[in-house]
């Protein structure tokens, strides 16, 4: 079975640009979760998509965005990119909705912003 | 608001039994879960306590203490390939979002 897949995992953007992140979640999953990685604030959930419905938010501006497409893959936005949007994108899946239950991790985007 | 204290590093020896700590503070509470990263790798699922009382996953248990707002990772048996960083997510507020701790590296020195 294959893993969840990310695409792209490396991407440079300048400020003031946006980018639109990919993430294909295991075949099966309808649950797709994104979350921030930085060194200074950690692992941070951004949002949940279930059937098609973001489920959940975190607690970022709205310049960050996703959408859920009806094959369960999902893609996020970020327009307005700013220098501290740099940071590692992950993007999980899981078989059903449960913020807290075992979900797969995807290996990453890491957007560099200059 | 809503935040999860563990501590930064932990070193412990091969063969040893190492537990983690987590203490969180948060209005309504889910649910506790732990995430094991190495060195640019990405998370990977661990356990998820509910209700009190301990979850064994082989040489990894999970203990939750809702009274306490406590909970703790035990790994037994230590080996190398145990050295990572440890997280712990709780679900709570009034969104029922996920919250992190910032983590917490584990050294297995042989």
């Amino acid at each position: 079975k294959a893993g969840v897949t990310q695409t792209p995992r490396y991407l440079i953007k300048t400020r003031g640009q946006q980018v639109t992140l990919s993430c294909s979640p295991i075949s099966g999953h309808r649950s797709v979760s994104w979350y921030q990685q930085t060194p200074g604030q950690g692992l941070q959930f951004l949002f949940e998509y279930f059937s098609e419905t973001q489920r959940n938010k975190g607690n970022f501006p709205g310049r960050f965005s996703g959408r859920q497409f009806s094959n369960s893959r999902s893609e996020m936005n970020v327009s307005t990119l700013e220098l501290g949007d740099s940071a590692l994108y992950l993007c999980a899946s899981r078989k059903d909705r449960g913020l807290l239950n075992e979900q797969f991790f995807g290996p990453g985007t890491r957007l560099t912003v200059l | 608001g809503q935040s999860l204290e563990q501590p930064s590093e932990v070193t412990a020896v091969e063969g040893a039994i190492v537990q983690i700590n987590c203490t969180y503070q948060t209005s309504g509470f889910y649910g506790l879960s732990w995430y094991q990263q190495h060195d640019g790798g990405a998370p990977t699922f661990l356990s998820y306590n509910a209700l009190d009382g301990l979850e064994e996953t082989g040489r990894f248990s999970s203990f939750l203490s809702r009274s306490d707002s406590y909970g703790y990772l035990l790994l037994q048996e230590l080996q190398m390939k145990d050295s990572a960083s440890y997280f712990c997510a709780v679900r709570g507020g009034s969104q029922g979002n996920l919250i992190f701790g910032k983590g917490t590296k584990l050294s297995v020195k042989p």
